[in-house]
């Protein structure tokens, strides 16, 4: 079975500075999409980013990237110019297809 | 409508007792998907609905659960002899099609629920 793994249950960040959340996964498929969701207290999960598995190119979306190792099987989230808003905890999520699997999630704290 | 949305958002029961849980979908998305997140816990996929049918019920935890989607719109969590491990906050998600795994769920705000 496929599993995603979030080694870091909880991370800070100063405001404006940057941090880098990190999540592995286990799979036997050659095809996958990766995500990132947040969730702020609350509960409505929001899409962060995404990631075809089949694209070398890493995904940007403003502030947020992404680093994927794919024969790593490594998919961190890098935040730049974190801002309090970006409190919240963040889920990595792998899907192929339809199943999707989450990791455990990492509680970003964003310090003023 | 604007986005996914879950009824109630809150539910508090009695062990031994049925609920119903509901979702109503982005208009016009055709996958639908229920999950669990348990008290500081990752999401775990229940099902997902491609149309009315659910091509895959192995996600569900025990017989107790059971779901349908009806006019390829809203669809029901059930949970019968609720117990209180049952207690989670359950979300719903649909996406556009079902023709690729990458397609963009979009969540609704979830129902928590209780069982006392």
């Amino acid at each position: 079975a496929q599993t995603v793994t979030q080694s870091q249950p909880e991370m800070s960040v100063q405001e404006a500075e940057t941090v880098t959340l990190s999540c592995t996964y286990d799979t036997s498929e050659s095809d996958y999409y990766l995500f990132w969701y947040k969730q702020p207290p609350s509960r409505q999960m929001i899409l962060v980013i995404r990631q075809e598995a089949y694209k070398q190119q890493n995904a940007t979306e403003n502030r947020f990237s992404v680093n994927f190792q794919k024969a790593a099987k490594s998919f961190s989230l890098k935040i730049s110019d974190s801002q309090l808003g970006d409190a919240a905890m963040y889920f990595c999520a792998y899907t192929h297809p339809f199943d999707m699997r989450f990791g455990a999630g990492t509680r970003l704290t964003v310090k003023p | 409508g604007a986005g996914v949305s879950q009824s109630p958002s809150n539910k508090v029961t009695e062990k031994g007792k049925d609920v119903e849980l509901r979702c109503d979908p982005i208009s016009g998305h055709t996958a639908l998907y229920w999950y669990r997140q348990s008290l500081g816990q990752g999401l775990e996929f229940l099902i997902y609905f491609q149309g009315n049918s659910a091509p895959d019920k192995s996600g569900l935890p025990s017989d107790r659960f059971s779901a349908e989607r009806t006019g390829g719109s809203v669809s029901t969590l059930t949970i019968q002899r609720t117990q209180q491990e049952d207690s989670a906050v359950y979300l719903c998600a649909s996406s556009w099609t079902s023709g690729g795994a990458g397609d963009t769920q979009y969540f609704g705000p979830g129902t928590r629920l209780t069982v006392l």
